[in-house]
């Protein structure tokens, strides 16, 4: 079946520190990988997506590349914020497979001034 | 524009008891889906309904029931909780039932405590 295997947290780093939290899959096909991101109290937002490999998604300076070689979907930003604190997890979606996401089980980002 | 609203947003239950929990999906939606995400875990896939119909189900027990109305909303039905019920139950939304990459809207969650 389909899994998600994220690093574990929590990562604790300082304001303007440069960010890499590792994630890598098990699929058949090629499926489309996700970054959520949740805020305390707050649901799941899509952070970035990418729907065929070697393709980059990025959004608020967050980036990850889809590498099918590698199974891996690794997020990165070049400097962190203190507003970036949150949970940020890995997921995956078959083709074909509806609304049936994979999620692996987070790592908690934590960011000090 | 409002998102996925859940309800409600806390609730306590005792072991044996039933409950529901209701979902409206972001305007425009017509798709729904639900997760359950146990404390520290990543959100498991319930079920999903499109067309009022349950189209794919997760690793889930028949304990676990669902419905959706003919606006889209829906409703997740527990039975005879269990202790191992606690969670917190997101509801995520999307338009049509997609090919693997369409964006799911997630509300913010009903938190359940089975005591």
């Amino acid at each position: 079946g389909n899994s998600v295997t994220q690093m574990e947290g929590p990562v604790t780093l300082s304001e303007e520190a440069f960010l890499t939290i590792n994630c890598t899959y098990t699929a058949t096909g090629y499926p489309s990988l996700f970054w959520y991101v949740q805020y305390p109290g707050e649901g799941l937002q899509l952070l970035l997506k990418a729907t065929k490999a070697d393709d980059k998604g990025s959004n608020k300076g967050f980036e990850a590349t889809y590498r099918k070689e590698t199974t891996s979907f690794h997020l990165e930003k070049g400097s962190v914020q203190v507003s970036d604190s949150a949970v940020y997890f890995c997921a995956l979606n078959q083709a074909g497979g509806g609304n049936k996401l994979t999620f692996g089980t987070g790592t908690q980002l934590k960011v000090e001034l | 524009d409002a998102g996925v609203t859940q309800s409600p947003t806390h609730l306590i239950k005792t072991r044996g008891q039933q409950v529901t929990l209701r979902c409206s999906p972001k305007s425009g939606h017509d798709t729904v889906s639900w997760y359950q995400q146990a404390l520290g875990q990543g959100p498991q896939f319930i079920f999903q309904y499109y067309e009022e119909e349950e189209r794919q189900r997760g690793n889930f027990p028949d304990r676990f029931s669902g419905h959706q109305f003919p606006n889209y909303s829906s409703e997740l039905n527990v039975n005879a909780l269990l202790l191992g019920d606690s969670a917190l139950y997101l509801c995520a939304s999307s338009l049509v039932q997609g090919s693997g990459a369409n964006v799911l809207t997630f509300g913010a969650g009903s938190r359940l405590t089975v005591l």
